[in-house]
């Protein structure tokens, strides 16, 4: 089955770190851009970061540059999004999602929350 | 950052009726948008890409147009399956960015 599975959310203070992975499956994983978008509880989307198919490129939105690390494991068919300096308002839904590279995400997971509280 | 305006932010509708839903970019995007369907406590899910190009798999009562600024997705007859909330997104320029969403709601 194609899909994948993101994993790692949960409960974590202020200041905290997190990892969050993305496992992908029934697909040429390398052949994909892989994405992270997150969305606040009740909010809309927000697109958070990207990675190139061999991981030399990445890209951040302002908002988290700097406390977050994109990164990828073909031979795992994972990608991974290393966040740290945790603030309250990064509290959300966060998504995985691929793009052959015409800039669309055609598959998402199904999401992990992350609660950023004390 | 470009900005994705959207309108309406809710509209109400009945089974069978023909709902369109508009975004709006701050500067010209060209094609580079696409349209994404959320239902409560899902993923989101691609409808539409490159303005107007159907995702395989999405039936054909979904159309898309638009270029530039101004875009518009057009759900001919509404069935109830499609209340949901839907994003537009610019795939012009990082950092991407979404329209607020619309959220289509039972009459």
């Amino acid at each position: 089955e194609v899909q994948l599975v993101e994993s790692g959310g949960g409960l974590v203070q202020p200041g905290g770190s997190l990892r969050l992975s993305c496992a992908a499956s029934g697909f040429s994983f390398s052949s994909y851009w892989m994405h992270w978008v997150r969305q606040a509880p009740g909010k809309g989307l927000v697109w958070v970061s990207r990675i190139s198919l061999e991981g030399s490129s990445t890209t951040y939105a302002e908002v988290v540059r700097g406390r977050v690390t994109i990164a990828r494991d073909n031979a795992k068919n994972t990608v991974y999004l290393e966040m740290n300096s945790l603030r309250a308002e990064d509290t959300a839904v966060y998504y995985c999602g691929r793009d052959w590279g015409s800039g669309y995400l055609d598959l998402w997971g199904q999401g992990t929350l992350v609660t950023v509280s004390s | 950052d470009i900005q994705m305006t959207q309108s309406p932010s809710s509209v109400a509708a009945s089974v069978g009726d023909r709902v369109t839903i508009s975004c709006r970019a701050s500067q010209g995007i060209s094609t580079w948008l696409a349209w994404y369907q959320q239902k409560p406590g899902k993923a989101p899910k691609l409808l539409i890409y490159a303005a107007f190009t159907l995702e395989s798999g999405v039936p054909l009562r979904f159309s898309g147009s638009g270029s530039g600024t101004d875009f518009t997705l057009t759900i001919s007859s509404l069935q109830p399956e499609d209340f949901a909330t839907y994003y537009c997104q610019q795939a012009h320029s990082f950092p991407w960015t979404f329209g607020q969403g619309t959220k289509v709601e039972i009459k």
